[in-house]
């Protein structure tokens, strides 16, 4: 079965651009969270999606949002960059988000 | 605001030898209990869980001892080797899975040869 796979893995944009990453689940799974890791906060939940629907929002502000299609796949928007956004963006699936979460590898943003 | 206390930040153990972790939560709705280990530009990769019901879980030479009562769990890593040096994360979850996982701030481990 495949993992979590995360396009693009790479990204560099500029302060004040926008941004739009994908993650697709593990067949089956129809849940997925959003998180951002950084050296100085470590690794931070930005958002959860179920069956299309956002259940459950971390401390982050309304620049980040996301949204999840019918086949469960997810994207997570940026915008307005600033450059503490700069971090690696991990998605996360589960079969319904009361299980155990599978890691994708992850889109390493820069922003200059 | 809700947190999950890691300690070690980083450990040195030797070929063989035990490789303890530690964490602390103060949020007593966590029922939940995962360890993660992350390679360098890797994802992090579930290891073992726990819930609050048990108070040891062993899956091969990792095992989560938890302290209910202490709100402390942690992580033995048993004959360690240099292929487990990654950096290790505990993190705690509530509110039946839609919340998300809350994470301690990860342990450095490296296992000498």
């Amino acid at each position: 079965k495949a993992g979590v796979t995360q396009t693009p893995r790479y990204l560099i944009k500029t302060r004040g651009q926008q941004v739009t990453l994908s993650c697709s689940p593990i067949s089956g799974h129809r849940s997925v969270s959003w998180y951002q890791q950084t050296p100085g906060q470590g690794l931070q939940f930005l958002f959860e999606y179920f069956s299309e629907t956002q259940r459950n929002k971390g401390n982050f502000p309304g620049r980040f949002s996301g949204r999840q299609f019918s086949n469960s796949r997810s994207e997570m928007n940026v915008s307005t960059l600033e450059l503490g956004d700069s971090a690696l963006y991990l998605c996360a699936s589960s079969l319904s988000g009361h299980n155990e979460q599978f890691f994708g590898p992850g889109t390493r943003l820069t922003v200059l | 605001q809700q947190q999950v206390k890691q300690s070690p930040q980083s450990l040195i153990v030797q070929k063989g030898g035990i490789s303890i972790i530690n964490c602390a939560y103060e949020n007593t709705a966590f029922d939940y209990f995962p360890w993660y280990q992350q390679f360098p530009g890797k994802g992090p990769a579930l290891l073992i869980a726990i819930r609050p019901d048990v108070s040891e879980k062993k899956e091969g030479r990792f095992t989560i001892s938890f302290n209910k009562s202490a709100k402390q769990f942690s992580l033995h890593i048993m004959d360690s080797q240099p292929g487990d040096s990654a950096t290790y994360f505990c993190a705690a979850r509530s509110g039946g899975g839609a919340d998300g996982l809350t994470f301690g701030k990860g342990t450095h481990l490296i296992i000498q040869p």
